[in-house]
């Protein structure tokens, strides 16, 4: 079965350091993957997506993530956090395995960003 | 403006007292889902529709069902409801199968 692990459950950052959060799923074929937030009280939007080609895709508000698909990862990175970056991330795959399309989110992780 | 929406937004019932939360939108999408939010757990997929009349189990299905008669209609229902469904549900839509999704505003329960 799909699995999806979020390495990082809580993480606090300070004004302008770097952000990298972890994200490995366990599926061996093609996967289409995507990076969700949830800001306080909100619903959650599209991060980004990777469906295929550049292994490096860009989102919105200067987020970007790796496809490693040596090590099944898909790890979200931001050079510069704002106090608006506060907020719930999730990582999650859809593989539509043996025609199915069921989507498989981690756990989430919660980032503080200290003003 | 292109939107899902549930309702209600809020809503806490009691066991076994039957209960419907609507989920609508209006992109004209295919691919429609119901999830449930825990804390500790992230979201975990209920159910999922390719289409109209084309509906199968995500991961925690047990004591929900759903029905697709119109494609801009999900509802999700339960039956018999019980303390542990208690939880925050979301629905989205997407174009097509392992599309983006737009997540609805996101629905709170209570069962006593």
């Amino acid at each position: 079965a799909q699995s999806v692990s979020q390495h990082n459950h809580h993480v606090i950052l300070s004004e302008a350091a770097s952000l990298e959060l972890g994200c490995n799923y366990s599926y061996g074929g093609t996967v289409n993957l995507f990076w969700y937030v949830q800001y306080p009280g909100q619903h959650l939007q599209l991060l980004l997506k990777y469906f295929s080609g550049d292994p490096l895709v860009k989102g919105i508000k200067g987020f970007e993530a790796e496809f490693i698909k040596s090590k099944f990862s898909f790890n979200l990175r931001k050079p510069s956090v704002q106090w608006s970056d506060t907020a719930e991330y999730f990582c999650a795959v859809n593989a539509g395995e043996a025609g199915t399309y069921k989507y498989i989110f981690g756990t989430g992780t919660r980032l503080k960003v200290l003003a | 403006e292109a939107q899902v929406t549930q309702n209600p937004r809020y809503l806490i019932t009691v066991t076994g007292k039957k209960l419907t939360v609507t989920c609508s939108q209006n992109m004209n999408h295919e691919y429609m889902s119901w999830y449930r939010q825990d804390p500790g757990l992230g979201l975990r997929q209920i159910y999922y529709s390719m289409n109209v009349e084309v509906t199968d189990k995500g991961d925690v299905p047990e004591g929900y069902k759903v029905s697709r008669k119109e494609k801009r209609n999900f509802p999700l229902i339960l039956e018999s409801p019980s303390p542990n469904q208690t939880s925050l549900y979301f629905c989205a839509s997407s174009l097509r199968a392992a599309g983006e999704q737009y997540f609805g505003p996101g629905t709170r329960l209570t069962v006593t």
